[in-house]
């Protein structure tokens, strides 16, 4: 098992409302990322990090921040809710340009 | 959320056949390949990986082919099990030390007891 968590695991929420998910790695590792994936659909990358205080968006424009101010810890921050944002978020870390990645068991987002 | 893409092509197999999964990548560049496993309501997990210097490489039960020339990478399963039901993903690092790898559209793998 890897040792990369998020929180919540499920979240329902209102339209509007300001949400942050959480995800941290034990590894150590320098690389982490956010992807949103659709049920039975392909991975997009929305943001990823190369190290702290280094954040770049993916491909995606998902209208949200990251932030990386400890190596262990890569929060999401959706400044506001639309139900275009309602999709599985994947948080994944990795420790070498060569290695896998290694992915959280995401958290699963209802914007109603 | 709304997604413009198609929904995963899928290969339903028997439980005890061999299962050969396809992906075609892009970069001729790329020198890394991996393949994930992602089993329902969780993250992918990591099944097998191979360098561009190899052509094949064995894991426990599966084999992963990569073919340069026409840039096709396979993931082989032997004796299908039900619990390798799950949507499989190739991917690619593009070489000259990129941390950002590139995912295929993945395969639903269904496998019928």
């Amino acid at each position: 098992e890897a040792d990369i968590y998020q929180t919540p695991r499920y979240l329902v929420i209102g339209t509007g409302k300001k949400i942050t998910l959480e995800c941290s790695q034990t590894m150590g590792h320098d690389k982490m990322y956010w992807y949103q994936q659709d049920p039975g659909m392909e991975l997009h990358l929305i943001h990823y990090s190369y190290g702290v205080n280094s954040t770049e968006k993916g491909d995606l424009s998902s209208e949200s921040t990251v932030s990386r101010i400890r190596t262990e810890h890569f929060p999401l921050t959706l400044e506001s809710a639309r139900p275009s944002h309602t999709s599985q978020y994947l948080c994944a870390s990795k420790g070498s340009a060569g290695g896998e990645q290694y992915f959280g068991p995401g958290t699963r987002l209802t914007v109603t | 959320g709304e997604s413009v893409g198609l929904h995963l092509p899928t290969l339903s197999v028997q439980e005890g056949d061999n299962s050969i999964i396809n992906c075609a990548y892009s970069n001729s560049a790329s020198d890394y390949f991996i393949w994930y496993k992602q089993e329902s309501g969780k993250g992918p997990q990591f099944i097998i990986d191979i360098r561009s210097n190899m052509d094949k490489r064995q894991g426990q039960r599966v084999t992963v082919l990569l073919n340069k020339t026409v840039k096709h990478l396979s993931l082989q399963i032997a004796a299908t099990q039900p619990g390798d039901s799950a949507v499989y993903f190739c991917a690619e690092n593009r070489g000259g030390g990129s941390y950002i790898p590139t995912f295929g559209r993945g395969t639903s793998l269904i496998v019928h007891p």
